[in-house]
């Protein structure tokens, strides 16, 4: 009965190389959402998406930054070109509808070097 | 700006006794609340929730109140346990809000001394 499975756990990449961040959701679960944490702050929303649609990116800066839940496969945060101050650990979560709270995954740590 | 704050960062607490996390909101048409703990290099952990119909609601070791004049949250801890120690998040849905988003507090630091 996993939850929600966050790959790779840490990332480092060179400033202007692209990060990939994977998410799985909970079995069943069909609204994915993820979030941002900096260190000693609080989880800042990004993007809400349900299967194949994008329902809310207003979190997520324009440039660079793009978010997916194909029909098939885990959900996808791309960050391209990174930044330093795209360091941060980002955290996926899931629910089964909009009622529900969220079960999170353990989180994608990111650092640019 | 934020929705929610925390009255303090940090929290230390001996094993045994009550712990008691505040949290401040700020919309007043809020009308349900989260509790997460999140332990050191893990994701954050749902603890309980409470809608605004309700001034409390308990749990196992934890209740979690809501003074909806002042707009205030508190989640406490009855005997605290070294397991406990964490950063505690207060959560409410944002606004506007298409679906199910939460804006979260700073944390606070719970530190549980054996």
């Amino acid at each position: 009965n996993a939850g929600v499975m966050q790959n790779p756990r840490h990332l480092v990449r060179r400033r202007g190389q692209e990060a990939r961040l994977r998410c799985s959701p909970v079995k069943g679960h069909s609204h994915v959402y993820w979030y941002r944490q900096l260190p000693e702050e609080g989880l800042k929303f990004m993007v809400y998406l349900q299967k194949e649609n994008i329902i809310d990116e207003s979190g997520m800066p324009k440039e660079r930054f793009s978010a997916e839940f194909p029909k098939e496969g885990p959900s996808i945060l791309r960050i391209q070109q990174v930044v330093r101050g795209d360091s941060a650990a980002y955290f996926c979560a899931s629910s089964p509808g909009q009622a529900y709270g969220y079960t999170f995954g353990s989180g994608t740590r990111l650092t640019v070097v | 700006g934020e929705n929610v704050g925390l009255h303090l960062p940090t929290l230390s607490v001996q094993e045994g006794d009550n712990s008691i996390i505040n949290c401040a909101y700020s919309n007043s048409a809020s009308d349900y609340f989260i509790w997460y703990k999140q332990e050191s290099g893990k994701g954050p952990q749902f603890i309980i929730d409470i809608r605004s119909n309700m001034d409390k609601r308990q749990g196992q070791r934890v209740t979690v109140l809501l003074n909806k004049t002042v707009k205030h949250l508190s989640l406490q801890i009855a005997a605290t346990q070294p397991g406990d120690s964490a950063v505690y998040f207060c959560a409410e849905p944002s606004s506007p809000n298409t679906g199910n988003q939460f804006y979260f507090g700073t944390g606070t630091s719970l530190t549980v001394i054996p």
